[in-house]
């Protein structure tokens, strides 16, 4: 059974950098056909991708987010990042990990995280 | 790459809900759906158009053709009451989410 769990903190200040990670359990995460990613839910809004990063090291970034974001797995602990600089107030979110579901065309996120609140806050 | 959904969508308890997600050639792509209930992670409930993962029950299909994907809900519950969320890959964009329909049941 594969688990996701992120974390980082949950008030990060106006041009400050924000970083989580995510734990993964049951998976490597440099393992091949997997993609690992991060999609955040402002408040009162919708799903948006974030990034995503194949097992082997390749990254994905949503083009809006491309010159802020950045993604990469850590093998030794087993987990994932994300990075997301110079935030504003209109970074507060949810921001969840997730994993694809293998087999699926397009990348299916089938697992997700519990998903951690990130305030951008002075 | 534009997804369109409608905004809300209200139906009665064993009624059939249909969910839309318009996009230019959307046939020709995977289309996948997510279920989102307040304060909970969103839950994968249609992938490559009209599978099902593991543990969603059948009453939960898709089809996508032409510029239109479909989510069908039959025989609607109050536990499906949530947002519905449609995704693609695109070669441009990547990941591309549509804006969301809220399920109501009345």
């Amino acid at each position: 059974q594969v688990h996701l769990q992120e974390s980082g903190p949950g008030l990060v200040k106006p041009s400050e950098t924000l970083s989580l990670a995510c734990t993964v359990s049951g998976a490597s995460v440099g393992g091949s056909s997997s993609y690992w990613g991060w999609i955040r839910v402002p408040p009162g809004k919708g799903l948006e991708w974030i990034a995503t990063i194949y097992g082997g090291g390749t990254t994905f970034f949503n083009p809006s987010l491309k010159s802020r974001a950045g993604i990469s797995i850590d093998t030794s602990k087993n987990h994932f990042s994300l990075r997301l600089t110079s935030v504003t107030a209109s970074d507060t979110a949810v921001y969840y990990c997730v994993k694809n579901l293998p087999h699926s065309s397009g990348w299916a996120w089938g697992l997700w995280g519990q998903g951690t609140l990130v305030t951008v806050s002075s | 790459y534009v997804l369109t959904q409608p905004p809300s969508v209200s139906v009665g308890p064993g009624q059939t809900a249909t969910i839309t997600c318009g996009g230019r050639n959307i046939g020709g792509q995977s289309v996948h759906w997510y279920q989102k209930k307040p304060r909970q992670a969103p839950v994968l409930v249609v992938y490559n158009d009209g599978d099902r993962p593991s543990g969603i029950p059948d009453r939960f299909s898709g089809s996508n053709s032409g510029n239109t994907a479909t989510l069908t809900i039959s025989r609607v519950e109050a536990g499906d009451e949530a947002d519905y969320y449609c995704q693609v890959w695109d070669s441009s964009s990547d990941v591309v989410f549509g804006g969301g329909t809220q399920l109501t049941v009345l």
